[in-house]
């Protein structure tokens, strides 16, 4: 079973513009984070923001917390051809090494 | 330094075949686990090791899914008598400390059962 779910499922956009997408998820947890997977390869992590955090940045990439929604949202900004890729989000939970549990993702294709 | 790889890339089974996923860790890395991503799908939980200890295998589909991680480092997944539903996508990850939730990927071992 899944935890997260990501809205929206696929998204287009311009280079250039911000992409915004949304995670929900359904227990309490210990911290969230983003992965991106490009066509073909791996998982790479892009961001963590723990239970206690409302907002966090990194780059082009600004993550924001609601513990009482039990949502997150991705925000990319200026985006570029490059962030052309499936993006999940993930909770961990509170044991330490538990394993991670994701969402089915979003496709976010950025056309040049 | 070196990430994650795992071998092989492809594989493909004949239906009632089995078949041994293998994945290398980060060198020194402590936790290793495995995950199943079916397409279109996000990364499903299979199990998880701490050095040689699994210490979690609650997400492997059946008893003909195995794993194993003798001696701490490289850890083998093994499928036995393969099933068309076990085309998948078998992701590695890995930490270097069991209290971090940032895992480090593998590219992956694309299996097709046919």
């Amino acid at each position: 079973s899944q935890q997260g779910e990501e809205d929206p499922q696929a998204l287009s956009i311009q280079e250039g513009e911000n992409a915004t997408m949304n995670c929900s998820y359904k227990t309490s947890i210990n911290n969230l984070q983003w992965y991106r997977q490009n066509s073909g390869r791996g998982l790479v992590h892009l961001i963590l923001i723990r239970s206690n955090e409302r907002e966090k940045h990194s780059g082009r990439l600004r993550v924001t917390l609601d513990t009482s929604k039990k949502s997150s949202s991705l925000l990319i900004t200026a985006s570029r051809a490059a962030d052309t890729a499936s993006y999940f989000c993930a909770t961990g939970l509170n044991q330490a090494g538990t394993a991670l549990i994701f969402g089915k993702g979003t496709t976010l294709s950025v056309s040049s | 330094g070196a990430g994650v790889s795992q071998s092989p890339r492809y594989k493909v089974a004949k239906r009632g075949q089995d078949v041994a996923l293998r994945c290398d860790p980060i060198s020194g890395h402590v936790s290793l686990f495995w995950y199943q991503q079916a397409l279109g799908q996000g990364p499903e939980f299979l199990t998880y090791f701490q050095n040689e200890a699994q210490l979690d295998k609650s997400g492997l589909p059946s008893d003909r899914f195995f794993a194993e991680r003798p001696e701490g480092s490289v850890s083998t997944l093994k499928i036995q008598r393969t099933q068309q539903e076990d085309s998948a996508v078998y992701l590695c990850a890995s930490t270097n400390d069991p209290n971090s939730y940032e895992q480090y990927f593998g590219p992956g071992t694309r299996l097709t059962v046919t």
